[in-house]
């Protein structure tokens, strides 16, 4: 059974405070990380997708990088904006994608 | 990002009651799911939908769920007899084909009471 866990479940930073959060997955044949962002009430909105080890992929202060059992979302200088819940979710040999509970980052002004 | 779209938002029912969330997919999209999340808990699949079948669905997806795209736009979910562990989000998703990114909704938040 495919499964992923995502640490911390929490995150305080201070603005500026740059640090990872991290995604541990066990899967069948991968054939596709994802990173999305979640806001309260809100839909999973879509960040990167990794699909082999060594793969990196940035976006603004977000980048996210993949080995064969995990995969970091590494924030850099974070804003206040980026706070969010940050989910990981993987793809094995099926069409669901698998979820983590994600991490919960908040990061003061 | 492409735009996934839900409605309604927000839906209030008694318990035994039917009701139908709906979802406009995007247009080049093929590849239709729809996931919930119970309060403080995982995103969690429900069912994948290609070519007006349901190819894969999970053992939350029982005989109370069924889904339809009854008029090749609008992608339905209907829960025939609603129960209090029903109360989630619900999310719709889509993609263009089975090895690109899916997309999700906004979600529709059901209360079941």
């Amino acid at each position: 059974e495919d499964q992923v866990t995502q640490s911390p479940e929490a995150l305080r930073l201070q603005e500026g405070e740059s640090s990872s959060l991290n995604c541990s997955y066990t899967v069948s044949g991968l054939r596709g990380l994802f990173w999305y962002r979640q806001d309260p009430g809100k839909g999973p909105e879509f960040l990167f997708t990794l699909y082999s080890a060594g793969e990196e992929k940035e976006k603004e202060r977000l980048k996210a990088t993949l080995t064969k059992k995990e995969s970091f979302l590494h924030i850099t200088a974070p804003k206040p904006e980026d706070s969010a819940t940050y989910l990981c979710a993987v793809q094995g040999g099926s069409e669901k994608l698998v979820f983590g509970k994600g991490t919960k980052l908040t990061v003061n002004p | 990002e492409p735009e996934v779209t839900q409605t309604p938002s927000h839906q209030v029912t008694q318990m035994g009651q039917e009701v139908i969330l709906r979802c406009v997919p995007i247009s080049n999209h093929l590849y239709f799911y729809w996931y919930r999340q119970i309060l403080g808990q995982k995103v969690e699949f429900l069912v994948s939908f290609y070519n007006n079948e349901i190819s894969e669905k999970s053992e939350i997806f029982d005989d109370q769920f069924s889904v339809e795209r009854p008029d090749g736009s609008n992608f339905t979910l209907k829960i025939r007899s609603t129960k209090l562990e029903d109360s989630a989000m619900y999310f719709c998703g889509a993609r263009a084909s089975r090895q690109e990114t899916q997309y999700f909704g906004p979600g529709t938040r059901l209360l079941v009471l």
